[in-house]
C-alpha cells in the first residue's frame, strides 16, 4: 500500500532561520506528485508547493522550496527566513498519476520562536 | 473567486442518527475530495468524485456515502453514527482531470457525536 512518510512529529526553529521538514512516498509508480499544506490552528488546509516526479527542477514559491530527491522519492520542504505565523501543522501528500487519490503523512507540527 | 465551500461549520449529533454534509467547490472545478481528520488517524482520504462520478474510495464502512451533483457540488452522509465518526471532515476540490493537481481545502466540518 502506498505511504507518506514524515519522521518528525515537532520542530522548532529560530525567527529568521530557516528549516527543513521531511517528506518521502513510498509508491512503486514512478509517475506521481508531492503536494504541502499548512494547516493553522484555525483548521482550514493551505496549498504551498507541489512536485511532480518528472519535473527537471525543484518546486520554488517564495519563501517555500522543495529538496526533490528522485532515487529516494522524497520532497523535503525547506521553510527560508522562517516567521512566526509560520507556526502550523504541515502536511505531506502524494498522489500516483491517474489514481485521483492523495494520500496524506501524519504531519509535522512546526513551531517558531521569537 | 470564491474557495471552497462547506456547510454546516459545526454540528452535533446523537449516536445512531445520520448527518449529510455538503460541500461547494471552486468554480470550475470538477473533481471534490473528501477527508476524515482525527487526532489519532491524521487526513484519511474517504472518496473523490468527478462529474458526478465516484473515481476513487478509501477504506471506510458502508456507512460512509456521498454523492455529487451535476454543478459539482458534493455531499456526503453518515449513517448510524458512532462515537468514533466524532472528526473534522475536509472537503477538497481541484480540476483533477489527470490526477496531479492541487487540491483546495474548505474549512471542514466538525461533528461530535455523543
Amino acid at each position: 500500500a502506498q505511504k507518506i512518510t514524515q519522521t518528525q512529529p515537532g520542530m522548532f526553529v529560530q525567527e529568521k532561520e530557516a528549516v527543513t521538514l521531511d517528506c518521502t512516498y513510498d509508491t512503486s509508480d514512478p509517475s506521481y506528485g508531492l503536494f504541502w499544506y499548512k494547516q493553522p490552528s484555525s483548521g482550514e488546509m493551505i496549498f504551498l508547493i507541489y512536485q511532480g516526479s518528472y519535473d527537471q527542477q525543484n518546486a520554488t514559491e517564495g519563501r517555500y522550496s522543495l529538496n526533490f530527491q528522485k532515487a529516494r522519492k522524497s520532497a523535503n520542504l525547506v521553510i527560508s527566513a522562517s516567521q512566526l505565523g509560520d507556526s502550523a501543522m504541515y502536511f505531506c501528500a502524494g498522489v500516483t498519476s491517474g489514481t485521483y487519490k492523495y494520500i496524506f503523512g501524519t504531519g509535522t507540527r512546526l513551531k517558531v520562536l521569537a | 473567486k470564491a474557495g471552497v465551500t462547506q456547510t454546516p461549520r459545526y454540528l452535533i449529533k446523537t449516536r445512531g442518527q445520520q448527518v449529510t454534509l455538503s460541500c461547494s467547490p471552486i468554480s470550475g472545478h470538477r473533481s471534490v475530495s473528501w477527508y476524515q481528520q482525527t487526532p489519532g488517524q491524521g487526513l484519511q482520504f474517504l472518496f473523490e468524485y468527478f462529474s458526478e462520478t465516484q473515481r476513487n474510495k478509501g477504506n471506510f464502512p458502508g456507512r460512509f456515502s456521498g454523492r455529487q451533483f451535476s454543478n459539482s457540488r458534493s455531499e456526503m452522509n453518515v449513517s448510524t453514527l458512532e462515537l468514533g465518526d466524532s472528526a473534522l471532515y475536509l472537503c477538497a476540490s481541484s480540476l483533477a482531470v489527470t490526477g496531479g493537481d492541487e487540491q483546495y481545502f474548505g474549512p471542514g466540518t466538525r461533528l461530535t457525536v455523543t
